[in-house]
């Protein structure tokens, strides 16, 4: 069974802060995706990453994919307050459409 | 390029009642895949349909089921309904298998309360 580790779970910090959340797994990763969820919405899709040691930008923010495939993360340079939300990564382990998710960060930015 | 529609949007069942929430993917996806969002498990993987065929199943009962059409619309049904079935159930429209093609663009769910 794959089981996917996100940390933290909570994080609140202050306009202008720098943060990093975790993904990881023992298993290997065909491909992770990273997302983002606002309260009674769907989660939207920010990025995929598919080749190891792969870095991907998104103004603020940046994601890595771990050398081995088994673990990325997700750095947020300068936060501001409409960065709040739950990020999620969900590891595609091959299993034709299956995604495996972390259980989320809840990211509250204060002004 | 629309995105992805669920309805309805709430849903509010009393217990053993059944219920069917429904899915339209995005134009040119053959896979849906259904999850389940509660704040104690999160996500949780329902089941995938490519091309009206079930590909993958996840670890829920008998009660929750689900069918794909030709259209690729998909809707999920569960019966017998317990209280700890109130979620938000999530649809996902991706266009099919194989690595880095299982991108999922998710609906706004279905907010699902059973009293």
């Amino acid at each position: 069974t794959q089981l996917l580790e996100q940390s933290p779970q909570f994080l609140s910090i202050q306009e202008g802060e720098n943060l990093t959340v975790y993904c990881n797994s023992s298993s290997v990763f065909s491909s992770l995706q990273w997302y983002r969820q606002e309260p009674g919405e769907g989660p939207v899709l920010l990025v995929t990453v598919v080749t190891g040691g792969e870095v991907k930008k998104l103004k603020r923010l940046t994601f890595q994919f771990g050398d081995a495939r088994k673990d990325s993360s997700l750095h947020i340079t300068a936060a501001q307050p409409g960065d709040t939300g739950l990020y999620l990564c969900a590891g595609d382990y091959n299993q034709g459409g299956k995604l495996i998710f972390g259980q989320g960060t809840e990211l509250s930015v204060k002004p | 390029k629309a995105g992805v529609t669920q309805t309805p949007r709430y849903l509010i069942k009393t217990r053993g009642q059944q219920v069917t929430l429904s899915c339209s993917p995005i134009s040119g996806h053959r896979s849906v895949s259904w999850y389940q969002q509660t704040p104690g498990q999160g996500l949780q993987f329902l089941f995938e349909y490519f091309s009206e065929t079930q590909r993958n199943k996840g670890n829920f009962p008998g009660r929750f089921s689900g069918r794909q059409f030709s259209n690729s619309r998909s809707e999920m049904n569960v019966s017998t309904l317990e209280l700890g079935d109130s979620a938000l159930y999530l649809c996902a429209s991706s266009s099919g298998g194989g690595r880095g093609n299982t991108e999922a663009f998710f609906g706004q769910g279905t907010r699902l309360t059973v009293v």
